[in-house]
């Protein structure tokens, strides 16, 4: 099957600062990406999804000055949170998808704001 | 709105069958799915359904769908231990994007 990675799988930062995560489609060309949100024993809330050259749209609630998402070719996008605070703390799952059957999942990303 | 709701647990014995429960709200929906997720990890694509079709089986995995009554169901032949993980059924929407259930964990005991 197809193969998404995500970078970095784990990360720690400081409150206030921005921390950016990649999303790369390994082995397909992704035209549209999806960003998920997932909490501790929770679902996985669709935040954004981005076509590549063009803006992303956000789900209802999702900031989208504070969650910055940039699909800049087929292959990658890239979600940066702006002046984190600790509850950003969240796994972050992108996922990349060529047509309407399957949606190809990244590993996902844990991020703490401490 | 959508909604896609699942119990949130199921044990079952190694060797045994699991069903896994799924309603949803959205009868427009095109497909509908079953994912995977292992601890720490990410999603597994585990098998998909047309809305068209009634049942589809690959393998061990039995998916059957009462359209009318808007229920979805997984059944896992022989239970492995290495099937312990949390199940999520999602139902396709408008422009690819999907909206989950809750997750059912998956308990598989020797």
């Amino acid at each position: 099957g197809a193969v998404v990675s995500q970078h970095p799988s784990w990360v720690i930062c400081k409150s206030g600062t921005s921390v950016k995560i990649e999303c790369r489609s390994l082995d397909f060309q992704a035209t549209t990406m999806f960003w998920y949100r997932q909490f501790p024993k929770q679902s996985l809330m669709l935040m954004a999804t981005s076509n590549e050259g063009s803006k992303a749209t956000y789900e209802q609630g999702v900031e989208k000055d504070k969650f910055l998402i940039n699909h800049a070719s087929l292959t990658l996008s890239t979600l940066t949170v702006t002046s984190a605070h600790p509850e950003d703390s969240s796994f972050y799952i992108c996922s990349g998808t060529t047509g309407p059957y399957e949606q190809y999942f990244g590993p996902g990303t844990r991020l703490t704001v401490t | 709105g959508e909604d896609v709701e699942q119990s949130l647990f199921l044990s079952v014995r190694e060797g045994d069958s699991s069903v896994i429960n799924c309603t949803y709200t959205d009868s427009s929906s095109t497909y509908l799915y079953w994912y995977k997720q292992e601890p720490g990890a990410g999603l597994q694509l585990l098998t998909y359904i047309f809305s068209n079709m009634d049942m589809k089986q690959d393998q061990r995995l039995t998916v059957l769908l009462n359209k009318k009554d808007k229920h979805l169901s997984l059944r896992i032949a022989d239970t492995q231990t290495g099937d312990s993980a949390i199940y999520f059924c999602a139902e396709s929407m408008r422009g690819g994007k999907l909206i989950f259930g809750q997750g059912t964990e998956l308990s598989v005991k020797p």
